[in-house]
């Protein structure tokens, strides 16, 4: 299965920030990664495909970047809906794998 | 709008088979070239793929779970279904159900990523 690691676990940060987030995948997978973003006891909601295709609907301030094994999740200014969990996900091959989450949370 | 809504059991007896349904409503299941698929989430923890379905009815299941997996289509309901078998309580989580869509920018290159997911329904297993 192809590894997928995120960091940080965990963020804290304040309305207004630059936040990025990092995914990290093993072996490569070309531009083949997902972003998510999950608030607690909802279901996930995709932000970003093809590791960097802004999905309809999604803010601007969201955008995707990385190709090979390093990706970023960058959110250019926080707004107070954005602190959630942010999971990627690749989608070079079956079996999907998700990275274990970043938690964004208010500083 | 294509709307997915999950439905089942919320408690299993452990070495019994879980058996969840995903609606999908707002458009037909055979339309488009989607696949469909589940996922689960055990409370505090991240997301597992368990597999996914074509509407011709070609499967793809995660290995952790093949043995015990089997997703299923039925396009006259408009559904797809989930069996997880011989549960314990290792499978007690949250299951969602998303559809799987594609872009290949007119390449032979296809970018899948879940763009419509359930609200996902909680299953426990215990006696």
């Amino acid at each position: 299965d192809i590894q997928m690691t995120q960091s940080p676990s965990s963020l804290s940060a304040s309305v207004g920030d630059r936040v990025t987030i990092t995914c990290r995948a093993s072996p490569s997978i070309s531009s083949y990664l997902n972003w998510y973003q999950q608030k607690p006891g909802k279901a996930p909601k995709l932000l970003i495909y093809a590791a960097s295709s802004l999905q309809s609907g999604v803010p601007s301030r969201f955008s995707g970047s990385g190709s090979g094994t390093d990706f970023t999740l960058t959110i250019s200014s926080l707004q107070p809906e954005d602190f959630a969990a942010y999971y990627c996900q690749q989608s070079y091959s079956t079996p999907y794998t998700f990275g274990q989450g970043t938690k964004l949370e208010i500083k | 709008q294509v709307q997915l809504q999950e439905s089942g059991p919320g408690l299993v007896k452990p070495s019994q088979t879980l058996s969840l349904t995903c609606t999908v409503s707002g458009g037909s299941i055979s339309s488009g070239s989607y696949y469909w698929s589940w996922i689960r989430q055990p409370a505090g923890k991240g997301l597992e793929w368990i597999g996914r379905i074509y509407t011709s009815g070609s499967t793809n299941y995660n290995p952790s779970l093949k043995s015990r997996v089997t997703i299923s289509v039925d396009t006259s309901k408009n559904q797809f279904s989930l069996k997880l078998s011989s549960v314990t309580a290792a499978d007690t989580a949250v299951y969602y159900c998303a559809r799987v869509d594609y872009s290949n920018y007119g390449t032979d290159f296809y970018y899948y990523y879940m763009d419509v997911w359930g609200n996902g329904t909680t299953v426990t297993v215990s006696s």
